[in-house]
């Protein structure tokens, strides 16, 4: 069955600090994978995504993420985290043509502290 | 990008009755989806829902008890029916525009 865990739940980190929130799959086929981000009180926004290509990926805000395909990860990453990134973070993945339908991993509260 | 509204925000209601969920999107797209988080826990496919064809629902998910509507491209409903305390969540309807996924920013639904 198709499954996104990601391995923290609850991570504080001070501001300035480097961030890499962790995320596994497991998929048997071509995947697409995106982590999107819920600051409080907002609705879910996409911060990136991986159809193909560069593994390693851009995404707003100066966030990037990671494609290691032989480990079925997609790790978030952020070298100086500010307090305007405390929010929760999801991975998720989808396959095949319906791109709509997302498996999502349970999710990363991100703390920072001024 | 697409933006999405979502009535009510929130809502308290109680074990037995249904209510319905309405969610606009100010462009028209073809595929809409209905998510369901439950508290402490990630999101979850309840259907999709194209426009001119029945849902489709995902595995655990029946027509009966969450009906949805899709009576044109910018416009579906989801109806939760005959409530129990286990179905207070956050809905939230998403919508696909330009191969990306936007949400609307869900109804919290608490049934007593």
């Amino acid at each position: 069955a198709q499954s996104v865990s990601q391995h923290n739940h609850h991570v504080i980190l001070s501001e300035a600090a480097s961030l890499e929130l962790g995320c596994n799959y497991s998929y048997g086929g071509t995947v697409n994978l995106f982590w999107y981000v819920q600051y409080p009180g907002q609705h879910l926004q996409l911060l990136l995504k991986y159809f193909s290509g560069d593994p390693l990926v851009k995404g707003i805000k100066g966030f990037e993420a990671e494609f290691i395909k032989s480990k079925f990860s997609f790790n978030l990453r952020k070298p100086s985290v500010q307090w305007s990134d405390t929010a929760e973070y999801f991975c998720a993945v989808s396959g095949g043509s319906n791109t709509g339908k997302l498996i999502f991993g349970q999710g990363t509260t991100l703390q920072v502290k001024p | 990008s697409a933006v999405i509204s979502q009535k009510p925000s929130r809502d308290i209601c109680q074990r037995g009755t249904s209510l319905t969920i309405q969610c606009q999107v100010d462009s028209q797209v073809t595929m809409m989806f209905w998510y369901r988080q439950q508290p402490g826990q990630s999101l979850t496919l309840i259907a999709t829902a194209n426009q001119g064809s029945e849902a489709t629902y995902e595995s655990g998910f029946v027509i009966d008890k969450f009906p949805i509507s899709r009576p044109n491209l910018t416009f579906s409903t989801l109806t939760v029916s005959n409530m129990s305390p286990e179905d207070s969540s956050i809905y939230l309807c998403s919508v696909k525009w330009s191969g990306e996924l936007f949400f609307g920013e869900g109804s919290r639904l608490t049934v007593l």
